[in-house]
């Protein structure tokens, strides 16, 4: 079982809809969660942290955490073209000294 | 601020030979990482430094790889000798205390290719 898990891909979402993103992790114990954003040949760039569970809403994305299901999410409400690109799930396991990321799902938002 | 910086951005090499890659990481940062980054896939952490010590170098794989990070700031990461398994990505990241609840801010990356 891999540490963190995503669906690779590609997600289709036609533009001004909402875009879900779905990650789950192995380690209970598991502390902190982040969303990155990886465009075609750059470099992953945060977007999102969430640290307990919930929403954490921050313009139009949402982070929502359930630490009993072992799941995080990312919404992203009306997408835009430029939303297009792969978003990475990483988590802080229950050692707390390392990163450990997921493969990345690729959203493709359709005009 | 000033963000992550790493050299080269590119690097094409034959297998067996050996390259060198450097990271300066945002002023104030005392986390560093190494990431080696395959097409297709996330981020896998090579090395991380907290100041100039080794907390996690699990994934490297020591007998290629070596990093150093020489009075707490820049980092050098070097492959000796290449393989071609060794095309991909590398991805320098700071983070401004340990892991725990600092978020990574990456450089530019060198992309590696090995022929």
């Amino acid at each position: 079982q891999k540490e963190v898990e995503q669906n690779s891909g590609p997600l289709s979402v036609p533009e001004g809809a909402i875009a879900s993103l779905n990650c789950t992790y192995s380690d209970r114990g598991s502390q902190s969660f982040f969303w990155y954003r990886q465009y075609s040949g750059k470099s992953p760039e945060l977007i999102m942290s969430i640290y307990s569970n919930g929403d954490k809403e921050d313009g139009r994305f949402t982070a929502q955490l359930n630490k009993a299901s072992q799941y995080v999410s990312l919404l992203i409400r009306d997408s835009q073209p430029s939303d297009s690109a792969t978003y990475l799930c990483a988590v802080i396991g229950s050692s707390a000294s390392k990163i450990i990321f997921g493969s990345g799902t690729r959203l493709s938002i359709r005009p | 601020e000033a963000g992550v910086a790493q050299s080269p951005r590119y690097k094409i090499i034959e297998k067996r030979q050996s390259v060198a890659f450097w990271c300066n990481p945002i002023s104030g940062h005392a986390t560093l990482y190494w990431y080696q980054q395959i097409l297709g896939q996330g981020p896998k952490l090579l090395i991380q430094f907290q100041n100039n010590g080794v907390v996690d170098d699990s994934q490297l794989p020591k007998d290629r790889f070596s990093a150093e990070r020489l009075k707490g700031v820049d980092s050098t990461l070097k492959i000796q000798p290449a393989k071609l398994e060794d095309s991909a990505v590398y991805l320098c990241a700071s983070s401004l205390v340990g892991t725990g609840y600092s978020p990574l801010h990456f450089g530019n990356g060198t992309r590696l290719t090995v022929t």
